[in-house]
């Protein structure tokens, strides 16, 4: 199966600041990246389809100006959460597909002090 | 909306102990059923994906079935290494993936 990356594995930050998490396709090429997020005990959530070359599309309630997407190249894409808060800790997933199946990374778990 | 629900929530079975886990899906102009393992603190691992009803993929000791309404993974003879939360997941009009809350499963030696 394809290769999907993440990095970092986990960060820990506090409250206020901005943390970036790096996802990778490395040995195929992606035009569209997913960004989902995982709560404790919960499912993933769909929070963003990122798109080589233009802008993100976010889901309903997901804050585009909290959680910026960047997707400058055809094998990464970045997802930065602004102003982090508490509540945003999470278990963060990322995914790509080079066809049909779309593969996950190995997930960031943000803790926000 | 796209819907997808899995049930049960949590199964415990004996080492070889065949079983099925159920996701019934709610999705207008289905264009993939999806299954993933998940492991505690890792990203969902590929399983299979079906597309159309009547369709089966098996891989060792699993094997995935779907009709109009709902997809099956049969779990056959298990193994304590199968023990995992696995993942239903629908690709409706749009790209990404909705899933469905997940089945833990424990296999006890």
């Amino acid at each position: 199966g394809a290769v999907v990356s993440q990095h970092p594995s986990w960060v820990i930050c506090k409250s206020g600041t901005s943390v970036k998490i790096e996802c990778r396709s490395l040995d195929f090429q992606a035009t569209t990246m997913f960004w989902y997020r995982q709560f404790p005990k919960q499912s993933l959530m769909l929070m963003a389809t990122s798109n080589e070359g233009s802008k993100a599309t976010y889901e309903q309630g997901v804050e585009k100006d909290k959680f910026l997407i960047n997707h400058a190249s055809l094998t990464l894409s970045t997802l930065t959460v602004t102003s982090a808060h508490p509540e945003d800790s999470s278990f963060y997933i990322c995914s790509a597909r080079p066809e049909y199946e779309q593969f996950f990374g190995p997930g960031t778990r943000l803790t926000v002090l | 909306e796209d819907q997808v629900t899995q049930s049960p929530e949590a199964l415990r079975l004996q080492e070889g102990e065949s079983s099925s886990l159920n996701c019934s899906y709610t999705v207008s102009g289905l264009r993939g059923l999806f299954w993933y393992r998940q492991d505690p603190g890792k990203g969902p691992e590929f399983l299979f994906t079906l597309y159309s009803a009547g369709e089966e993929k098996e891989k060792e000791r699993l094997k995935a079935t779907l009709t109009k309404k709902e997809s099956f993974l049969h779990i056959t003879a298990p193994k304590p290494e199968d023990s995992a939360t696995y993942l239903c997941a629908s690709r409706g009009g749009a790209d990404g993936l909705t899933f469905g809350k997940g089945t833990h499963l424990i296999i006890q030696p």
